[in-house]
């Protein structure tokens, strides 16, 4: 049982589309994190989120407590957002990843 | 760059063996995290110091272990190497606790197990 499930697992687009990755989560958080792995494995933290929403450039954050439930959203994609997107949850003294999205962006 | 250092880069050894991973936090950062990242599991926490104390643990196993030195540097130990072992581990590290502060991420240590 995988207590972090994201979708889609794969996503390809065009330059310019609009992109929503979905997590959703089975245990009770803390925070939850977005977190993007380009191909030469490393990661960078793009969002700790408790509650709302954040925003940083193009992307955008969102978690609903009540519904388990967030999505990372990318707007006017970019070839350089190709990247694996891996949502990640604090659960008391735990740490749950999901699988990861990975997204393809074609110029 | 993080700031976060780990060191080796890649590391090839045989079954049986043990092995060192170091990582040196990003400066003012007191909470050190270990991850593994292997192609069949994904990534897996494995355990967590804040300030040289043990503060959490993940899936790690017995034949693993770590600690987090007084300048924060931290090392992960593995022992009695197998097969399975071989995956790429993470050092993190933050300033509080991973639901408080954003995580830094080292560049990872690549285990080859022979």
């Amino acid at each position: 049982k995988n207590e972090v499930e994201q979708s889609p697992q794969n996503l390809t687009a065009q330059e310019g589309e609009f992109i929503t990755i979905n997590c959703s989560y089975s245990v009770g958080i803390s925070a939850l994190h977005w977190l993007q792995q380009h191909p030469g494995g490393g990661i960078v933290s793009l969002f700790m989120l408790s509650s709302g929403k954040k925003k940083h450039g193009r992307l955008i954050a969102t978690i609903n407590i009540q519904e388990k439930h967030s999505s990372l959203h990318i707007t006017a994609s970019h070839p350089r957002d190709s990247a694996v997107y891996i949502c990640a949850v604090a659960a008391g003294n735990q740490f749950y990843f999901g699988t990861g999205t990975s997204l393809t962006v074609i110029p | 760059d993080s700031g976060v250092t780990q060191t080796p880069k890649h590391l090839i050894t045989a079954t049986g063996q043990r092995v060192t991973l170091r990582c040196s936090p990003r400066s003012g950062d007191l909470s050190v995290y270990w991850y593994q990242q292997s192609l069949d599991q994904g990534l897996q926490f494995l355990i967590q110091y804040y300030n040289g104390e043990e503060r959490a643990k993940g899936n790690i196993l017995e034949r693993f272990s770590a600690q987090q030195f007084p300048d924060l540097h931290s090392e992960l130990n593995l022992s009695s190497l197998e097969l399975g072992d071989s995956a790429l581990y993470f050092c993190a590290s933050s300033v509080g606790f991973w639901d408080r502060s954003p995580l830094h991420f080292g560049n990872g240590t690549r285990l080859t197990v022979t």
